[in-house]
């Protein structure tokens, strides 16, 4: 695997609590991006990153807010956790935007009960 | 809605037969990739086909890409129990980001 970390790799946690999930790249990409993975969607990009503090929203952003204050971290923040944000969390690194193939970390199992 | 359509949605076949995925997108593309995701993992990158490429070839695998009719196909060859897998194509529209597709689940039988 690619140098992609996730923290935590599971996480249980009730309905209306601040959850963050840390992404962490030893590779010094400039291009970082989370997804969500549900049954029958496939991969829906929540926010990406092209730089230290330069983020933007993708599909699926409502809920979530991230930040990236050094080029190897990325969070994910779930400000108030819903239980349709059960899912697999998945982040990616990537050299250069779509020119390039993305790395994957390995997920996290966010349950919201 | 979704860039890109992956058809069948799963697909089983016995070990040494080739396995055949489709891919179908709406709207123009930069380029085109397909990754696969074993259970319980990340996905990993497979393939990458630009859009002035028609065939591409990796070991086993053969890409093609037809832009005219915005599809895409996977072929497996000599399929192993270890392909078994999900396969995802992903599209990009010449912005910074992919859109994935659902999926095909693929099933190798030994």
């Amino acid at each position: 695997d690619a140098g992609i970390t996730q923290s935590p790799r599971h996480k249980v946690t009730e309905t209306g609590t601040p959850v963050t999930l840390r992404c962490h790249q030893t590779e010094n990409h400039r291009y970082m991006y989370w997804y969500r993975q549900d049954p029958g969607h496939g991969l829906r990009l929540i926010h990406y990153s092209y730089g230290v503090k330069d983020t933007d929203k993708g599909e699926v952003s409502d809920g979530y807010s991230v930040s990236r204050s050094k080029t190897e971290d990325f969070l994910l923040t779930l400000e108030s956790a819903t239980s349709s944000q059960t899912s697999v969390y998945f982040c990616a690194i990537s050299a250069a935007s779509s020119y390039n193939e993305q790395f994957f970390g390995p997920g996290t199992r966010l349950t919201v009960l | 809605s979704q860039q890109g359509e992956e058809d069948p949605q799963a697909l089983s076949i016995q070990e040494g037969e080739n396995a055949t995925m489709n891919c179908s997108y709406k709207t123009s593309i930069n380029n085109l990739q397909w990754y696969r995701q074993n259970s319980g993992r990340g996905l990993v990158h497979l393939i990458l086909i630009r859009s002035n490429e028609r065939e591409k070839h990796s070991g086993r695998l053969r890409v093609t890409l037809d832009t005219s009719k915005k599809s895409s196909s996977l072929l497996i060859t000599a399929s192993r129990a270890a392909d078994t897998a999900s396969y995802f194509c992903a599209t990009d529209n010449y912005g910074q980001n992919f859109v994935f597709g659902p999926g095909t689940r693929l099933s190798v039988l030994p």
